[in-house]
């Protein structure tokens, strides 16, 4: 089966730190590009970093730079966000995406996992 | 800021059709894609590229984008197409180069 399972998400203080991680199965992991998207409670979806197949470009929001680190492990078929200094704006549901190719651009998110979430709260 | 505008609802009755706008200034000339997202779930692409269709969705969903306007239609309606709706452009001219719009509730009748 295709799928994407995310896990890592909690409630945690403000200035502290979590690591996401995405499981990939069922398709070749680095064939394609992925990205990390995240939804508040009640609003749309956000993109928050995304990382080529071979992880050769990166890039993250503005609002997230110096603080978030997105990796991937072909060889482990996974994906990583590494949160750091975490305020309470990063409250959300965290996805793990999939792009429609190898680098990421004008493809669409083709696949998304089920998210796990991150609270940040004193 | 960069902003893609959704209308907050709509309501259709089962078997009409439901047209999803999103607007943008020349937003005919990027690329647009379609999510459907059900309470509780993950989105799922249900147009891409104005106007393709992944494997597996109906051919009830269609796309278009001309202008200042992109739209998803959705034929026949049934209940289970009750969702929210984004609309999502590539625009590295945005703050965020992957912008979604506001969002569509579809409510069936």
């Amino acid at each position: 089966e295709v799928q994407l399972v995310e896990s890592g998400g909690g409630l945690v203080q403000p200035g502290r730190s979590l690591r996401l991680s995405c499981a990939a199965s069922g398709f070749s992991f680095d064939d394609f590009a992925m990205h990390w998207v995240r939804q508040a409670p009640g609003k749309g979806p956000e993109w928050v970093s995304g990382i080529s197949w071979n992880s050769g470009r990166i890039d993250y929001v503005d609002s997230v730079k110096g603080r978030f680190t997105i990796s991937r492990d072909n060889a482990k078929n996974s994906l990583y966000l590494q949160m750091n200094s975490l305020r309470a704006e990063d409250t959300a549901l965290y996805y793990c995406a999939r792009d429609g190719w190898k680098e990421y651009g004008r493809d669409p998110f083709d696949m998304w996992g089920q998210g796990t979430m991150v609270t940040v709260s004193s | 800021s960069y902003v893609l505008t959704q209308p907050p609802s709509v309501s259709v009755a089962p078997g009409k059709t439901a047209r999803i706008t999103c607007g943008r200034n020349n937003i005919g000339s990027k690329s647009v894609h379609w999510y459907q997202q059900k309470p509780g779930q993950a989105p799922v692409l249900v147009i891409y590229y104005d106007s393709d269709r992944p494997s597996g969705i109906p051919e009830r969903f269609s796309g278009s984008n001309s202008g200042n306007t992109a739209t998803l239609t959705i034929s026949r309606v049934e209940a289970g197409d009750e969702a929210d709706y984004f609309c999502q452009v590539w625009d590295t001219s945005s703050d965020n180069p992957y912008v979604f719009g506001t969002g569509t509730k579809v409510t069936v009748l």
